[in-house]
């Protein structure tokens, strides 16, 4: 069964902290993984997205790494906001004629003073 | 540019009372999905529809019902709420062609729905 497992699930860090955020997954076959950041009361937003020949990708403060070998991504905050507060949704999907999305469970961020 | 936008942002009904989401977007996307956020569990797809006229179930599609009015548009009705409906509904849209075969999801802001 396909699943994304995402950890913690939930941090709290202190403004201008950094903090890494992981994204573990067995949706097979692989195409590509997204991260989406969800305000509170929100939709989610994507903030990037990486494909199977990609291991590291940055968007601002915001840095995505991919390691398909070990089916594992990790989102890097840096220099925390207290606009960063919010849940980071990890997305996987699959390939093929039966392609779909799995979505996992969020981590909960709350930057603090 | 509105994106996607869902109505009504909450809503209260009791048990055996019907209701329809309304959905629309403005970015001329082909896709539109309907999902439901649950504390605890990622997003499920309930409904999708690949292109006006078609709609598709997904994951936990028992007691809605969808209608594709147009491109624009894409409700869901719940005929006879239960309290296990109880949740967060999000419509999204997809621009869903060969050539944006990694184009994100745009979401709607939700409603609250809370059945009695």
């Amino acid at each position: 069964k396909n699943q994304v497992e995402q950890s913690p699930q939930s941090l709290i860090i202190l403004e201008g902290k950094n903090c890494t955020l992981q994204c573990n997954y067995t949706v097979s076959p692989f195409s590509n993984l997204r991260w989406y950041k969800q305000d509170t009361g929100r939709g989610p937003v994507s903030l990037t997205i990486m494909t199977f020949s990609e291991n590291t990708k940055s968007n601002g403060r915001y840095t995505a790494t991919l390691d398909a070998d070990t089916k594992q991504s990790s989102l890097h905050i840096t220099a925390s906001q207290l606009s960063d507060s919010a849940s980071y949704i990890c997305v996987v999907r699959s390939t093929g004629t039966a392609s779909k999305l799995t979505f996992g469970t969020g981590t909960r961020l709350q930057v603090t003073l | 540019n509105a994106g996607v936008t869902q109505t009504p942002k909450f809503q209260v009904l009791k048990t055996g009372q019907s209701m329809t989401l309304q959905c629309a977007q403005d970015m001329n996307h082909n896709s539109m999905y309907w999902y439901r956020q649950d504390p605890g569990m990622g997003l499920r797809l309930i409904y999708y529809s690949a292109s006006e006229g078609t709609t598709d179930k997904g994951e936990v599609p028992n007691g809605y019902n969808v209608s594709r009015l147009n491109k624009r548009e894409f409700s869901l009705r719940l005929e006879s709420a239960a309290p296990s409906q109880t949740s967060v509904y999000f419509c999204a849209s997809r621009e869903d062609r060969p050539s944006s075969y990694n184009s994100p999801l745009h979401f709607g802001n939700g409603t609250r729905l809370t059945v009695t």
